[in-house]
């Protein structure tokens, strides 16, 4: 089983509150993982990767950083969220010929 | 002009229909995905393709790489079929680059 855990499913933070989004899996050891972003009626864009253990590559320059402290568990943050911050947040792995598997997203919204 | 380019953008058909979504891309890939979106904004990856032709229950979805073009189509529609359809091209190091997405509403 290729399964990804993210949690929480929904999320209201006020401007300014840190963040932390959790994403664990399950299956076979040293997947590649990425966290995703859906703006309201926008596409997805990748704003992290992570090919290994404290390997973290930023897509895109923003107020978020990601650590990858275990094999299975990628976390996404933030110190202090703006309101630009609000969107879906989606998980998501990938090995070879199993292709991409995502979690079910956090939909993030701040007030 | 974006890398992946979906049409339409929109598309509203009758229980029954036979639905065609495309995808135009204009870079190098070593696979392509169709994805599904569901209201709840849940994915689900239904094919991962490098050539030729797939098929899963009464969707298919084609590739072309020489044209660099992909086809999903859905037999049958049904309203569970209603959702955004997104179009993702695999580049080096296993990064996606998805297109805008399909928004698919199928009527009873």
């Amino acid at each position: 089983s290729q399964t990804i855990h993210q949690w929480p499913a929904t999320l209201v933070q006020p401007v300014g509150s840190p963040l932390s989004l959790e994403c664990t899996v399950e299956g076979t050891s040293n997947p590649n993982l990425y966290w995703y972003r859906q703006a309201a009626g926008r596409g997805l864009q990748l704003l992290f990767y992570s090919v290994g253990i404290g390997q973290i590559s930023s897509e895109v320059p923003q107020n978020l950083s990601a650590s990858r402290p275990q094999d299975r568990q990628f976390i996404l943050s933030s110190k202090k969220l703006l309101l630009s911050d609000s969107g879906f947040y989606l998980c998501a792995r990938s090995e070879g010929a199993y292709g991409y598997t995502f979690g079910s997203g956090t939909r993030l919204t701040v007030v | 002009k974006n890398e992946v380019e979906q049409s339409p953008q929109n598309l509203t058909a009758q229980e029954g229909e036979f639905i065609t979504i495309n995808c135009s891309y204009s870079v190098g890939i070593s696979a392509l995905h169709w994805l599904q979106q569901h209201p709840g904004g849940g994915i689900v990856s239904l094919f991962m393709l490098s050539s030729g032709k797939k098929k899963h229950g009464r969707l298919i979805a084609t590739i072309n790489i020489q044209e660099k073009h992909s086809s999903l189509h859905i037999t049958a529609s049904h309203p569970r079929d209603s959702a955004v359809y997104i179009c993702a091209l695999k580049a080096a190091g296993n990064k996606l680059t998805f297109g805008g997405g399909t928004r698919v509403l199928v009527k009873p």
